[in-house]
Formats: C-alpha cells, sequence, structure tokens
C-alpha cells in the first residue's frame, strides 16, 4: 500500500531497554523526520534526513540514534530508553527542496516506557 | 521557548465561525502551514500560505497572515462537528528546508 506506515503503533517497554520505531514511506521522498509530540509542547523535531546516508539533529535528539541506509526507511532507535521518553512519536517525509511541500504523516506509535 | 504560539483551547457551536490564532517570531519564515489532527491519528495539512501573502481562501478556510505583527489565523467558515480536532500552526523558513517549527496546538471543540 502506498503511503507512510508506522510500526509498532503501540509499545511498552521498560527503563533502560533498547527500543526501534520503524518508518516506511513508499513515495521515495528524499526528506523523512521524526517527531515526538508531547502535551503542551506541539511537535518537535528529534531528527531528519535529507537523503540516504545523510542524518541530522533537529532540536530533541538526545537519547536518540536514527540511521537512512535506504531511502524508504527511518527507524529511530531509543538506546537506553527513560521515562522522559514517554511520548506519541511520528514519522513524516517530504519531497526534496520545496519549502511548500506538504509534509506526509504516518499514524504515530505510542511508546509508553515504565 | 516555542517559536510558534496558539491559544491551546477554543469552543465553538456547530453552524458558527471558528478563528484559530497563531504568533510566531521568525522574521525569515518563508511558509506557514495549517496542519490538522484527529483523534488517534496524524496530522494532514489544511493548507499553507506564502509569507508574501495576505490571505488565502480554500473552500471553508481562510487563511489570514499579518506579516508586520507574524501573526497567522485561520478561520473556518460554517465549522461542523467533523472539525473538531487539534490544529496545529506551523512554520518554515528559508534555511530550514522542509524542517517544521510547531506550536502547541489548539484543540477546537464543536459543540452541536
Amino acid at each position: 500500500d502506498a503511503g507512510i506506515t508506522q510500526s509498532p503503533r503501540y509499545k511498552i517497554t521498560e527503563t533502560g531497554r533498547q527500543v526501534t520505531l520503524m518508518c516506511h514511506q513508499t513515495w521515495s521522498h528524499s526528506y523523512m523526520f521524526w517527531y515526538r509530540q508531547d502535551l503542551g509542547h506541539g511537535l518537535r523535531l528529534i531528527y531528519y534526513s535529507a537523503a540516504a546516508d545523510i542524518t541530522d539533529k533537529g532540536e530533541v535528539p538526545d537519547g536518540y540514534v536514527v540511521s537512512r541506509s535506504k531511502t524508504e526507511n527511518f527507524p529511530l532507535t531509543l538506546e537506553s530508553a527513560t521515562r522522559s521518553q514517554t511520548s506519541v512519536y511520528f514519522c513524516a517525509s517530504s519531497r526534496q527542496g520545496a519549502m511548500n511541500t506538504e509534509a506526509f504523516f504516518g499514524q504515530g506509535t505510542r511508546l509508553t516506557v515504565v | 521557548g516555542e517559536d510558534v504560539e496558539q491559544s491551546l483551547f477554543l469552543s465553538v457551536r456547530e453552524g458558527d465561525s471558528s478563528v484559530i490564532n497563531c504568533t510566531y517570531t521568525d522574521s525569515s519564515s518563508t511558509y506557514l502551514y495549517w496542519y490538522k489532527q484527529e483523534p488517534g491519528a496524524g496530522l494532514q495539512l489544511l493548507t499553507y500560505i506564502f509569507s508574501n501573502m495576505d490571505m488565502k481562501q480554500d473552500q471553508r478556510l481562510t487563511v489570514l497572515l499579518n506579516k508586520k505583527d507574524k501573526h497567522l489565523s485561520l478561520r473556518i467558515a460554517d465549522t461542523q462537528t467533523g472539525d473538531s480536532a487539534i490544529y496545529f500552526c506551523a512554520e518554515s523558513t528559508t534555511d530550514s528546508w522542509g524542517k517544521l517549527q510547531f506550536g502547541a496546538g489548539t484543540q477546537v471543540v464543536v459543540t452541536p
């Protein structure tokens, strides 16, 4: 199916565990983004990628790692989960270099760290 | 602190007009966006406006931009219950290449 999909939709993990959130898009969009959504903060950018093998930090990157070996995938890894990383995570993609382009969002992953 | 600010809540009666307000601080903002988030879903782009425009109309939606005051508003005419959602204002700048700076979101509740 065409679009952008995230998995899992829901995840509960324990403090200190490593967890990876997956994101896959079928449009061959160059740009991909990870945001976290917390009450009162809106969406904050964690990491973004302009193309395969090119990634850069956003506003709140600490505790997260990303990779982009293939254009269509952009996994986000929490190396050692903390309770402050309990949040809803959104992946998004957009076409290259056009600022009036629409960013397409996945359905989100609700992560709870206990 | 937030570069984009919005009021957090708006209640409106069905059939009335809704006005959601947003202020931003970055004078190099190039595009300003309104996204809608329905419960349990991701964000969907409603509309956007280029910073050299004052107004943009798209069916029931009217976007007004006051660049001098860095104020953006979204007016929804004839508000329906399906318009109940969280609305996010966002901006991108000339050096951000698609990265969006979001406001905290305004929850709109439409009552019958």
